[in-house]
């Protein structure tokens, strides 16, 4: 079945200093990716997606990464601030399917 | 930027009482969904919708939950009989129909069933 997975629960990072939360993902049929915010009292916020055609896209002070061979993907942010202190979720979909299958979420907590 | 609003934000029902709520996707949206976390845990599908019918719902969304679009802006999630592990936030999400779109989501509705 589908399974979307994060490594680490919690990260603490100082401010100014660069982030990377890890996904793992099992439904090699997925060839759509999707980073989720999700702060306090609040719904995921979209931040970034990208598709199975590629392995690399960039954003503002973000970049995701997605290794098809090893069904990894990643969220780098650059010079994390205060208010990229939430949970982040990875999601997964494939192309003809409806739902977007979420990992567990990973919080991460800026040290100012 | 237009936004998925939901309501009310946190509802308090008895047990065995219908609950619905409400979503108003982004206006040229034309994908909808409900989502559920239970507190502390990850996002799980419940149901999508498109061309007023549902295309897909998940093994949560049984007999006791229905979806209407009853208008051309709203778009509703009804518990008919709620039960004690129906408490969850209950999340709506929107998205365009332009291949592979990201669903964007709602606030969500706190449901606290007693």
């Amino acid at each position: 079945g589908e399974s979307v997975g994060l490594h680490l629960p919690t990260l603490s990072v100082q401010e100014g200093d660069n982030s990377i939360i890890n996904c793992a993902y099992s439904n090699s049929a997925s060839d759509y990716f999707i980073w989720y915010k999700q702060e306090s009292g609040k719904g995921p916020q979209f931040i970034i997606d990208i598709r199975s055609n590629m392995d690399k896209r960039q954003g503002q002070r973000v970049t995701v990464l997605l290794n098809k061979t090893v069904k990894h993907l990643s969220l780098q942010i650059a010079a994390t601030q205060p208010g990229d202190s939430a949970v982040y979720f990875c999601a997964e979909n494939y192309y003809g399917n409806n739902r977007l299958a979420f990992g567990k979420g990973n919080q991460v907590v800026v040290i100012p | 930027e237009p936004e998925v609003t939901q309501t009310p934000s946190h509802q308090v029902t008895q047990m065995g009482q219908e609950v619905i709520l409400r979503c108003v996707p982004i206006s040229n949206h034309l994908y909808f969904y409900w989502y559920r976390q239970i507190l502390g845990q990850k996002v799980e599908f419940l149901v999508s919708f498109y061309n007023n019918e549902i295309s897909e719902k998940s093994e949560i969304f049984d007999d006791q939950f229905s979806v209407e679009r009853p208008d051309g802006s709203n778009f509703t999630l009804k518990i008919r009989s709620t039960k004690l592990e129906d408490s969850a936030m209950y999340f709506c999400a929107s998205r365009g129909d332009a291949g592979n779109q990201p669903q964007h989501f709602g606030d969500g509705t706190r449901l606290s069933i007693l």
